[in-house]
């Protein structure tokens, strides 16, 4: 089945400690998401593909890097974790945002704990 | 500046109707989404709405009024597996997803 897969679900890590994400997608989608949401909050969207033209958010923390080697990845890279990042992590795709068919499909997510 | 309002939390009894609405000012409009998200999990889609008026699939229907801003999720036949948050969000003239906060939904038997 045609998916898009986060590893790890969750992800344990500590204070200033580095830590990567990683997405994957198997729908041959254009355009890859990252987004952080806080419990009871809405997404909120840190970077995103265009094929391989990024895009980032003018808020996201410096802290915060995504790499994307070809279609199918894309990182997530946490230089230094602070408690305030403690969050869920969602990657989503989308054919084209601009199109008919430009629904954004959502990973799993990645619960990251920072002690 | 851009925002999303929903309710933050709404009750319902197993079997009735329930309708949740949204309201949105955005830079532009490219459709509006309805999502589901289960506790500790993704999103899923439920509607894309873009032309005024209203969409039915199955238990769940979505209602546009692009000139009042407004939009609503209406699900009949509320069943337990129906507790959930459901988030509207707007896709902006930039072709970007603006999210609202999500309305937590209840269901009791």
């Amino acid at each position: 089945d045609a998916m898009v897969i986060q590893n790890p679900r969750y992800q344990v890590t500590q204070f200033g400690k580095p830590v990567t994400l990683s997405c994957s997608q198997t729908l041959n989608h254009n355009v890859m998401y990252w987004y952080q949401q806080k419990s009871s909050q809405a997404p909120k969207l840190l970077f995103h593909y265009y094929d391989k033209d990024f895009n980032n958010e003018a808020d996201t923390p410096d802290n915060f890097q995504s790499r994307r080697p070809n279609t199918s990845f894309c990182f997530l890279d946490i230089r230094s974790p602070g408690l305030g990042d403690a969050a869920m992590y969602l990657c989503a795709t989308s054919r084209d945002p601009s199109g008919t068919y430009n629904e954004q499909f959502f990973g799993p997510g990645t619960r990251l704990t920072v002690l | 500046g851009q925002n999303i309002d929903q309710p933050t939390e709404m009750t319902a009894t197993e079997g009735a109707i329930v309708q949740i609405n949204c309201t949105y000012q955005t830079s532009g409009f490219n459709g509006l989404f309805w999502y589901q998200q289960h506790a500790g999990e993704a999103p899923t889609f439920l509607s894309y709405n873009v032309l005024d008026g209203l969409e039915e699939k199955g238990r769940f229907s979505s209602f546009l009024s692009r000139s009042k801003g407004y939009s609503y999720l209406l699900l009949k036949e509320l069943q337990m597996k129906d507790s959930a948050s459901y988030l509207c969000a707007v896709l902006d003239s930039n072709y970007q997803l603006i999210w609202g906060a999500g309305t937590k939904l209840i269901i009791k038997p």
